[in-house]
């Protein structure tokens, strides 16, 4: 089945910019999705088709997505960032349609 | 303003069958551009896909959960639903539901979440 790498745990100080990656098996020919997770809370999305961004999410929110690699960039973080992120794609080459997630990514706002 | 809330027992004993139900407002579940679907999260860990369905009965099922579980829409209720049978303390886990759009196939809006317990 189809795996989607995401490191545990990004670390930046207010102001910087976070980059969180999420690695898969040539990812960069399927759509990647980002959800943000705040303690207590449901997902929300947060970045959608690699790169567009739902109405109420901030500029600061971009991603990326090419060759085994997709990446949610948050320029300018705030302590309101802090979160668990969360990337997925729908899988249906295997003949198995299905929903991958990834581990997802604490990230703190030093 | 789409939203959807599930409901359902927050305790089921091992071995029985875990229920719950999504209430979708403000947007009609038997619109076509929309799959609904399920999403777990056990206590401190990731999300998992369950399954999605669409208005029409059409249904997709993550392979490792797929034995165990069954997906149903009452579109007159606005309402689609859940049972994972056979439950073990493994199946503990907050449970949304949420939209996806067909094509597309990413999650928002999401339900605020129930968590449900397995638990003798």
């Amino acid at each position: 089945s189809y795996v989607l790498t995401q490191p545990p745990s990004v670390s930046v100080a207010p102001g910087q910019t976070a980059r969180i990656t999420c690695g898969g098996n040539n990812v960069g020919s399927k759509s990647v999705h980002w959800y943000q997770q705040k303690p207590g809370q449901a997902p929300v999305l947060v970045v959608y088709n690699d790169s567009d961004r739902p109405s109420g999410i901030p500029e600061r929110f971009s991603g990326s997505n090419s060759g085994n690699t997709a990446t949610l960039t948050i320029s300018r973080v705030e302590a309101g960032d802090e979160a668990d992120y969360y990337c997925q794609v729908w899988e249906n080459t295997s003949g198995h349609p299905d929903v991958v997630f990834g581990g997802g990514t604490k990230l703190t706002v030093l | 303003q789409l939203q959807l809330q599930e409901s359902g027992p927050g305790l089921v004993k091992p071995s029985e069958t875990l229920s719950l139900t999504c209430t979708v407002s403000g947007g009609s579940i038997s619109r076509s551009s929309n799959y609904w679907g399920w999403v777990r999260q056990p206590p401190g860990k990731g999300l998992e896909w369950i399954g999605k369905i669409y208005y029409s009965g059409s249904t997709y099922y993550n392979p490792s959960l797929k034995s165990r579980v069954t997906l149903s829409v009452d579109t007159s209720k606005n309402q689609f639903s859940l049972k994972l049978s056979s439950v073990t303390a493994a199946d503990t886990a907050i449970y949304y539901c949420a939209r996806l759009p067909t094509v597309t196939n990413w999650f928002d809006p999401w339900g605020q979440g129930t968590l449900v317990t397995v638990s003798s």
